[in-house]
């Protein structure tokens, strides 16, 4: 099955600076890679996904880039705010398998100081 | 439109004792998911349902744990009887899941189980 793993656990950042989240999976045939937000006690929302047929996606302050080769992926926030200030979970999934099942990463705590 | 909707938000319950928790997915999404968090770590799928049918229960212990969607709609997890590391948040997510295509998969806001 898919494994995923994300780096760092936690990230701490001034405000306006950058930050930058990376994730690697194991399965090549693994085509679709969302990235969820979780403040504390809330649920977990999509801000970004990225299908494997293009290699980045922008969303206002908010990238994600892809790595087919190398299995990787990052999330880049530019020009931090406090309310940036989560949880952020990657995750990836074979949407053409019959087992589908989207593996999540262990999250990085991201702390954006003000 | 509303989104996913899960109840109790909290439970506190003595080991050995039973719970059950409820789901309402978003109107029209065929798919549905029951996933464990333990705390510091992602979602973890428990079961998955298309419809009515469980298409993906590999990782529901089966010894204790159960779930049912009836109609394809509503759905509730059931634990009986509870263990002290069943504490965790238990997410309801749903999808409108087109075979072979990807999906957004919105999640509900859990519920906090605290087992003593």
């Amino acid at each position: 099955g898919e494994n995923v793993e994300q780096h760092p656990s936690t990230l701490s950042v001034q405000e306006g600076d950058s930050a930058v989240i990376k994730c690697t999976y194991s399965d090549s045939a693994s085509n679709y890679f969302p990235w969820y937000k979780q403040e504390l006690g809330k649920r977990p929302q999509l801000i970004i996904d990225i299908r494997s047929n293009v290699g980045e996606k922008k969303d206002q302050r908010i990238a994600v880039t892809l790595n087919k080769t190398a299995k990787h992926f990052s999330l880049h926030i530019t020009e931090t705010q406090p309310e940036d200030s989560a949880v952020y979970f990657c995750a990836g999934v074979n949407s053409g398998g019959s087992n589908y099942k989207l593996t999540f990463g262990k999250g990085t705590l991201l702390t954006v100081n003000p | 439109e509303a989104g996913v909707v899960q109840s109790p938000r909290y439970k506190i319950i003595e080991k050995k004792q039973p719970v059950a928790f409820w789901c309402n997915p978003i109107s029209g999404h065929n798919t549905l998911y029951w996933y464990l968090q333990n705390l510091g770590q992602g979602p973890e799928l428990l079961i998955r349902y298309e419809n009515e049918e469980a298409v993906d229960d590999s990782q529901l212990p089966k010894d204790r744990f159960s779930a049912e969607r009836l109609k394809g709609v509503d759905s509730t997890l059931k634990i009986q009887p509870a263990e002290l590391g069943d504490s965790a948040v238990y997410l309801c997510a749903s999808s409108k899941r087109l075979a072979g295509a990807t999906d957004t998969q919105y999640f509900g806001p859990g519920t906090r189980l605290t087992v003593l």
